[in-house]
Formats: structure tokens, sequence, C-alpha cells
């Protein structure tokens, strides 16, 4: 398997709504990544998580709240978003000397 | 600080023409370097993967070179067809496991 899969693929919800995002690869690649791309920009980092724990948070506002539960998952908490947050949201993961691996992303609209 | 520019930021050819995707980075210190492709509203592909040890990657009618004491890198794509249509990103990875993005080609081939 030399995937990422994310789900949902898109994703409405509203301002006071509480959703996830999920990730999930095979690769055995040990660091997992949280990027936000918006209209003709490329991906800004959000989050790493190396070996399962949080090694960057790139002073990213708390009403996203990144999980990793194993190797394989990373999570994306969403709440209390706005407007402006709506964007495409794509995980990657990486092993060194192998690169990084980019997900197909989910297209995030806030309402 | 390192600082990813790609030139032109966007190219309109005729299809079958060979054409250079251009790249260049400040700083030398890299440990690899990628170039993705990017469809309108979906994930990152990866094309290529060069190491700093090596000088170029070769795959189907890609070619990518590495110039880690000039900073630069181009991606060659021989007989171009409509469907190389894309954005083309270019990405250096450094330490603290952070992959810095250029701004992207956006590549128009026509029929």
């Amino acid at each position: 398997d030399t995937e990422v899969t994310q789900t949902p693929k898109h994703l409405v919800m509203g301002m006071t709504n509480k959703k996830s995002l999920k990730c999930e690869q095979h690769m055995g690649h040990r660091a997992m990544y949280w990027y936000k791309q918006k209209a003709k920009k490329p991906p800004e980092l959000m989050f790493v998580y190396s070996y399962e724990k949080l090694s960057i948070n790139e002073s990213v506002p708390s009403r996203f709240s990144p999980e990793c539960p194993n190797s394989s998952l990373l999570n994306l908490h969403l709440h209390a978003l706005q407007p402006e947050d709506s964007a495409l949201y794509l995980c990657a993961s990486s092993q060194e000397n192998y690169g990084y691996t980019f997900g197909s992303g989910t297209r995030l609209t806030v309402v | 600080k390192q600082e990813v520019t790609q030139i032109p930021a966007a190219l309109s050819v005729p299809e079958g023409e060979n054409l250079v995707l251009n790249c260049s980075f400040t700083d030398s210190a890299i440990y690899n370097l990628q170039w993705f492709r990017q469809d309108p509203g979906k994930g990152l592909t990866s094309l290529l993967l060069i190491q700093s040890s090596q000088r170029e990657q070769t795959s189907g009618r890609l070619n990518a070179s590495l110039d880690k004491s000039s900073g630069r890198s181009t991606l060659y794509i021989a007989a171009s067809q409509p469907g190389d249509s894309a954005t083309y990103l270019c990405a250096v990875t450094g330490g603290a496991q952070k992959l810095v993005f250029g701004q992207g080609t956006r590549l128009t081939i026509n029929p």
C-alpha cells in the first residue's frame, strides 16, 4: 500500500459544528502532517507528528485540534470554525530518503 | 530561512513541445528536493524525488536535475501532452521536517 487515504473528500459544516477529518497510511511512515491549502497557493504546514508525538504546531488556532491515535492514523478535529477556514486540507506522511506522500485532500466549506 | 522560487508562474505551450520548469532555493543545505503535480481541487502527486547526493532522476517523459551548489533544479517534460496540464510544485526538505514549497507553475498544454 503506497497511499495516504483521507476522509471525507468533501465536508460542509456550520460555524457551531464539531467535525473531524481522518487520514490513514500503511507505509510504515513515522512522520505525518496536516497542511492547509487555499486556492492558487502552495500548501501551508499546520502540524507535524513524529513517532506519534506532536513535534510542530505552526501557531494554528485552537479551533483546530490534531490527534494521532497510532502510527497509521491522524485526525484533525474541527470546532467553531470561521468561513475563512474554508480550504483544501491535505494529509501527508514521510520517511527519511523516501520523500513525502500526500492524500487527495478534504475540501472543507464553512458556512 | 529557506525560500523556494519557481519560474515561470504560468506556461502555455502547444502539444508535443519539450519544456523546462525551473525551481531555485536559497539555502543549499537540503536533504531532498521533490517535484509534485497537482490537478485542480486534488491532492499532490509525487513525480520525482532527488536526494541531496543525487544529480538527477528520470521517470518516463520526466527528468529532474539538481544542482545544490547553485540552488537550482529543473523539471524537463518531453513531448508534452494535454494530460500534462496541471500545477507543478517544487519543494525542498531541510531540517525540522519542514517541506518548503515554491509557488508553483501552472502548465497548460494546448491540443
